[in-house]
């Protein structure tokens, strides 16, 4: 079984700050996303990670895949209110489309 | 707009009763779609792999008689959970790949179900 360790579960910053979640496994994934879910919905694709060493940039936020594919990590800069919500890591198995595996999610909350 | 959408919301039913939740793809074809259950402040475990005209694929501990999956057409896949229990009260998410991608996957906005 692949599994996604997610750290940390819970993250409670004040406006302005800067955090960095992270995901981590033994094994290697095909490819790799990043999603934010708000209470109630469904997740919220933020990006796709694939290539070894990669990293993309969403506005203030980072992504970046380790070189080994096993590993990768969401950094926010200069954190808002409006960036609250529980952030989810998950990978893809091989070509199975859809069948991610997910890490066990961070609840982010920004304090004004 | 939604790409994916899934109904009811969120519903509440009595121990016993059958409850049926619907996940539509609303401008693509999906022959496959994917049912997960997520519990509170909890993440995502998937439960199945619905495959349009054959039978479903279901994840390991996953009863197939308590949670039956219908993949009629390509844009629908239903997932009905038989003689409801109150611990199979959870908040239940449809998904579905779009260009066969990966990069290209949308989620329902969920089912909150709640069985007293």
């Amino acid at each position: 079984t692949q599994l996604l360790e997610q750290s940390p579960q819970f993250l409670s910053i004040q406006e302005g700050e800067n955090l960095t979640v992270y995901c981590n496994s033994s094994s290697v994934f095909s490819s790799l996303q990043w999603y934010r879910q708000e209470p109630g919905e469904g997740p919220v694709l933020l990006v796709t990670v694939v290539t070894g060493g990669e990293v993309k940039k969403l506005k203030r936020l980072t992504f970046q895949f380790g070189d080994a594919r096993k590993d990768s990590s969401l950094h926010i800069t200069a954190a808002q209110p409006g960036d609250t919500g529980l952030y989810l890591c998950a990978g893809a198995r091989g070509t199975s489309y859809g069948k991610l595996t997910f890490g066990q999610g961070t609840i982010l909350t920004v304090h004004p | 707009g939604a790409v994916v959408s899934q109904h009811p919301s969120w519903v509440i039913c009595k121990s016993g009763t059958s409850v049926k939740i619907e996940c539509r793809s609303l401008d693509f074809q999906a022959t496959t779609m994917f049912w997960y259950r997520q519990f509170p402040k909890q993440s995502l475990m998937l439960m199945a792999t619905s495959n349009e005209g054959s039978k479903a694929t279901y994840e390991q501990g996953v009863e197939k008689d308590k949670f039956l999956i219908n993949h009629a057409s390509l844009t629908l896949s239903t997932l009905t959970v038989t003689s409801a229990h109150p611990e199979d009260s959870s908040f239940y998410i449809c998904s579905a790949p779009r260009g066969g991608s990966n990069e290209k996957l949308f989620f329902g906005s969920g089912t909150q179900l709640s069985v007293l």
